[in-house]
């Protein structure tokens, strides 16, 4: 069966970095679009980032766009999410998504918790 | 951006209780493309419905959606005790992609 499994998450400083990855199995992740989506605390969902099977075409919201990038690695199944210049408003849990043809996620991870905090 | 707009923020129901949660866009959703996820505590979103009113692959016929343009709706049929979750809407008809702010549906 589909399974996404999320890691890399932490405790970090502002202005720090750390890189997310999602290790995919149960399917042939290389036909898939990906995603990156977001959960603050108590909050509601804020869809990030996405990357085209072939990492051709890759798509950010404004709120990450020049500090997080997309990436995927099809030969080791897993999906990435570098994050830098983190801000305590980043605070969240990271899930990475299946998408198909980058549309809604029909497979989620269970998530990794990112923490901003001095 | 569209802008999704869920409504009531809680519903209050019995197990049995039909419940109607309400998804409005502050534009034309493109082509209907309109999903409905449940979340429980500590849990990532499950899929349920796509492209408007299509059940995702094990989701029980108790749950459809309908709608189309501004206004879609999510309808539970005979609530069951493990339907008591928070419910989002999310369109992906334009970029970039947006949720709704969630609908809680809880036990009365």
């Amino acid at each position: 069966q589909v399974q996404l499994v999320e890691s890399g998450g932490n405790l970090v400083k502002p202005g720090g970095s750390l890189r997310l990855s999602c290790a995919a199995s149960g399917f042939t992740f290389s036909d898939y679009y990906m995603s990156w989506i977001r959960q603050a605390p108590g909050k509601g969902l804020e869809w990030l980032s996405y990357i085209s099977p072939s990492s051709r075409y890759t798509n950010y919201a404004d709120s990450v766009k020049g500090r997080f990038t997309i990436s995927r690695d099809n030969a080791k199944n897993t999906l990435y999410l570098q994050m830098n210049s983190l801000r305590a408003e980043d605070t969240a849990v990271y899930f990475c998504a299946r998408s198909p043809a980058y549309s809604y996620g029909d497979h989620w991870g269970q998530g990794t918790l990112v923490t901003v905090s001095s | 951006e569209i802008v999704l707009t869920q409504s009531p923020g809680t519903l209050s129901l019995s197990p049995g209780e039909r419940a109607t949660l309400s998804c409005r866009a502050s534009q034309s959703v493109s082509n209907n493309y309109l999903a409905w996820y449940q979340q429980k505590p500590g849990q990532a979103p499950r899929l349920l419905i796509y492209d408007a009113s299509s059940r995702a692959t094990g989701i029980p016929d108790r749950f459809s959606g309908s709608g189309s343009g501004t206004d879609f709706t999510l309808t539970i049929n005979r609530l069951e005790p493990e339907d008591f979750a928070v419910y989002f809407c999310q369109q992906y008809g334009s970029s970039p992609r947006t949720f709704g702010q969630g609908t809680k549906v809880e036990i009365k």
